[in-house]
């Protein structure tokens, strides 16, 4: 079934440790992104990726990097996780970054301890 | 700054029709984008607009005023399986979607 997924589904992980998160899509889209959903506040833009070979900062880059060496898969990595960081990560993936629609993973639920 | 703006919660009668507004101040707009999210799932696309004006789709019509920075989201023959989040959002002059923190509607039978 195409579409985009994320791993792992849900995650505890002690502050100080690395993490990657892992998201996969097979619909051959330009564009992806990784958001963060938190509680009362809206979808925040992390990082994004337009096309295979590039990225860029979202809104709140700070303490995650990704990359995007290919079209299907762009990791999200905490160097060194923060309770902070304790959020609802969300992948999504559209076929181009001015394409009307997007979408999402079934999302990744993180928290740090 | 940027800013969506749209009602925390709203609840509604089974059958009945709901509004849901959206008002928004950003840098520059190019569309604005209605998504639905259920409880412990991925946001899913309902609707785009980017001229004014009404946009229909089933029971979901979406409506849009650029020189008021309001939308509204308007749900007919609501049934059970419309309780959940609705989630506007704006791409500014960037490309880049900027999203209000979402409308919770609650059905009542």
């Amino acid at each position: 079934i195409a579409g985009i997924t994320q791993a792992p589904t849900s995650q505890i992980l002690a502050a100080g440790r690395r993490m990657t998160l892992r998201c996969t899509q097979d619909m051959r889209h330009n564009a992806m992104y990784w958001y963060r959903q938190d509680l009362g506040l809206g979808l925040r833009l992390i990082h994004y990726s337009n096309t295979a070979g590039t990225t860029g900062k979202g809104e709140v880059p700070d303490g995650y990097s990704v990359s995007r060496a290919n079209t299907d898969d762009f990791p999200l990595t905490l160097a060194s996780a923060v309770p902070s960081q304790t959020s609802v990560y969300f992948c999504a993936s559209s076929v181009s970054g001015g394409e009307t629609e997007a979408f999402f993973g079934q999302g990744t639920r993180l928290t740090v301890v | 700054g940027q800013n969506i703006d749209q009602p925390t919660e709203m609840t509604a009668t089974e059958g009945a029709i709901v509004q849901i507004n959206c008002t928004y101040q950003t840098s520059g707009f190019n569309g604005l984008f209605w998504y639905q999210q259920h409880a412990g799932e991925a946001p899913t696309f309902l609707s785009y607009n980017v001229l004014d004006g009404l946009e229909e789709k089933g029971r979901f019509s979406s409506f849009l005023s650029r020189s008021k920075g309001y939308s509204y989201l308007l749900l007919k023959e609501l049934q059970m399986k419309d309780s959940a989040s609705y989630l506007c959002a704006v791409r500014d002059s960037n490309y880049q979607l900027i999203w209000g923190a979402g409308t919770k509607l609650i059905i009542k039978p």
